[in-house]
């Protein structure tokens, strides 16, 4: 079956510009989430979504982020007035029910704020 | 809170040689999971191998196998006859098992291996 898809594969944009990055978990995963990854460093976590609700926003790094999840299914990160510390590797991830915890992740989408 | 530490930085190893990459953690929790996680110049994140906490046996799928030591809070993965598509970033991580909470991640250990 289809994986985590996520769009666009790459995205540059000026400072000071918004950007969207969307996200499209597996079909049937309640739970979806964002983590960031910046070159050379590991994966922070950024937001969980379980249904359309965010119980953790708590690694959103600024109020210049935020996301929302519609009908339970798509995601979309948005990100205001972007700054070139925002450049970086974006990752998605789902799963299924609270008792799973694997996470399949998508391919990411890499930012570049010139 | 959780913390995740690999201390190698970047290894690499002959084609067919085994190799094992470290990881500890540090969590006040008795019931999480443990992964690995495999990233290819792809970007894709792929999983390699979890482990429960409450299962003393230490995981293994086919190449790959992990040594977990509880009281020592080490989870380390070893690859044997080590194939040229196993070059990649390897993630440790760490969840909680209360739930879909996030993946707390280790910074990496790039692995090349040689031809």
């Amino acid at each position: 079956g289809a994986g985590v898809s996520q769009s666009p594969s790459n995205k540059v944009t000026e400072k000071g510009k918004d950007v969207e990055l969307r996200c499209d978990p597996i079909s049937g995963h309640t739970a979806l989430y964002w983590y960031r990854q910046s070159l050379g460093q590991g994966l922070e976590f950024l937001i969980y979504f379980q249904g359309n609700s965010a119980p953790d926003k708590s690694g959103l790094p600024s109020d210049r982020f935020s996301a929302e999840r519609t009908g339970g299914s798509v995601s979309t990160l948005t990100i205001q007035r972007t700054q070139q510390e925002d450049s970086a590797v974006y990752l998605c991830a789902s799963s299924l029910a609270l008792e799973h915890n694997e996470q399949f992740f998508g391919p990411g989408t890499r930012l570049t704020v010139l | 809170a959780q913390t995740v530490t690999q201390s190698q930085p970047e290894m690499s190893v002959q084609e067919a040689e085994t190799v094992t990459l470290s990881c500890t953690y540090d969590t006040s929790e008795n019931n999480y999971y443990l992964f690995w996680y495999k990233q290819p110049p792809s970007r894709q994140m792929i999983l390699v191998i979890r482990q429960e906490a409450y299962k003393q046996q230490n995981a293994t799928e086919n190449r790959f196998s992990v040594n977990f030591q509880k009281a020592a809070k080490s989870f380390s993965l070893k690859i044997s006859d080590s194939q040229l598509g196993d070059t990649a970033m390897y993630f440790c991580a760490f969840i909680s098992n209360f739930g879909n909470e996030k993946l707390t991640f280790g910074t990496g250990t790039r692995l090349t291996i040689i031809p």
